[in-house]
C-alpha cells in the first residue's frame, strides 16, 4: 500500500531565505507526483506536476524535484516571502485512479 | 479555468441529522472524488466516481454515501451525523486522458461541525 511521508510537519524561516520540503513515497510505480499548496481553510491549489519520466518542473521561485527509484521528491523555494506561509502537501497518483496524499508541511515565512 | 463549487463553506448540523454536501464542476470531468482532511492525518478519501452512477469506495467510506446523477455534480450523504464526522470536507475533479498528467482540481471545502 501506498504512503507518502512529508518532513518536516511544520517550518519557520525568516523571509528571502531559500528552503526545502521533503517528500517520501513507499511505492516507485507512480504516473505523477504533485505538490500543492492550501491556505488557512481553502481547498488545495496544484502547483508542480511531475510525471513519472520527468526529473524535475519548475515555475517561477518553485523547483519540484523527483527521484522514483529512491522514493523522493523535494520542493525548492527560493528567497522566501511571507505569501508562501501556506501548507505544502505532496501527492502521488499510483496505477488506479486515486491520489495518495502526504500530510502536508506548514510552512511560516516571517516578514 | 476549472471551477469546482461546494454548496457550503460552514454547516453545522445535530448527531442524527441527515447530511447533505454537494459538489458541482464545470469542465466536464469524468472522475469525482469526496476526501475529510482533519489535522495530522492528510486527506483521506471517502469515496469516488469515474462516470455517471457509478461509484467506488474510498480508503473511509464508513457512515457515508454518494450520489452522482449527473456528470458535473457529485453528492456526499452522511445518514446519520455523528461527532466524529465533524471534519473538513474537500470534493475534487479530474479528467483521465493522460494518466501521466491528471491532476485533481479541488473545490473550496465545507467546514462541518456535528453537535
Amino acid at each position: 500500500k501506498q504512503e507518502v511521508t512529508q518532513i518536516p510537519a511544520a517550518l519557520s524561516v525568516p523571509e528571502g531565505e531559500n528552503l526545502v520540503l521533503n517528500c517520501s513515497f513507499t511505492d516507485s510505480a507512480i504516473y505523477n507526483l504533485q505538490w500543492f499548496r492550501q491556505d488557512p481553510g481553502k481547498g488545495l491549489t496544484s502547483l508542480l506536476l511531475i510525471q513519472s519520466s520527468q526529473r524535475e518542473q519548475t515555475s517561477g521561485r518553485l523547483n519540484a524535484s523527483l527521484d522514483k527509484s529512491s522514493g523522493r521528491s523535494t520542493l525548492y523555494i527560493a528567497a522566501s516571502q511571507p505569501g508562501d506561509s501556506a501548507t505544502y502537501l505532496c501527492a502521488v497518483k499510483d496505477g488506479g485512479f486515486k491520489t495518495i496524499f502526504g500530510a502536508g508541511t506548514r510552512l511560516f515565512v516571517k516578514a | 479555468d476549472v471551477k469546482v463549487t461546494q454548496s457550503s463553506r460552514y454547516l453545522v448540523k445535530r448527531t442524527g441529522e441527515k447530511v447533505f454536501l454537494e459538489c458541482v464542476q464545470d469542465m466536464d470531468h469524468e472522475n469525482m472524488f469526496w476526501y475529510r482532511q482533519d489535522p495530522g492525518l492528510g486527506l483521506r478519501l471517502i469515496y469516488f466516481s469515474y462516470d455517471v452512477k457509478m461509484k467506488e469506495k474510498g480508503d473511509i467510506p464508513e457512515g457515508y454515501s454518494v450520489s452522482r446523477e449527473k456528470k458535473e455534480r457529485f453528492s456526499l450523504i452522511l445518514e446519520s451525523a455523528s461527532t466524529n464526522q465533524t471534519s473538513m470536507y474537500l470534493c475534487a475533479s479530474s479528467q483521465t486522458r493522460d494518466r501521466g498528467r491528471e491532476t485533481q482540481y479541488f473545490g473550496p471545502g465545507t467546514r462541518l461541525l456535528v453537535l
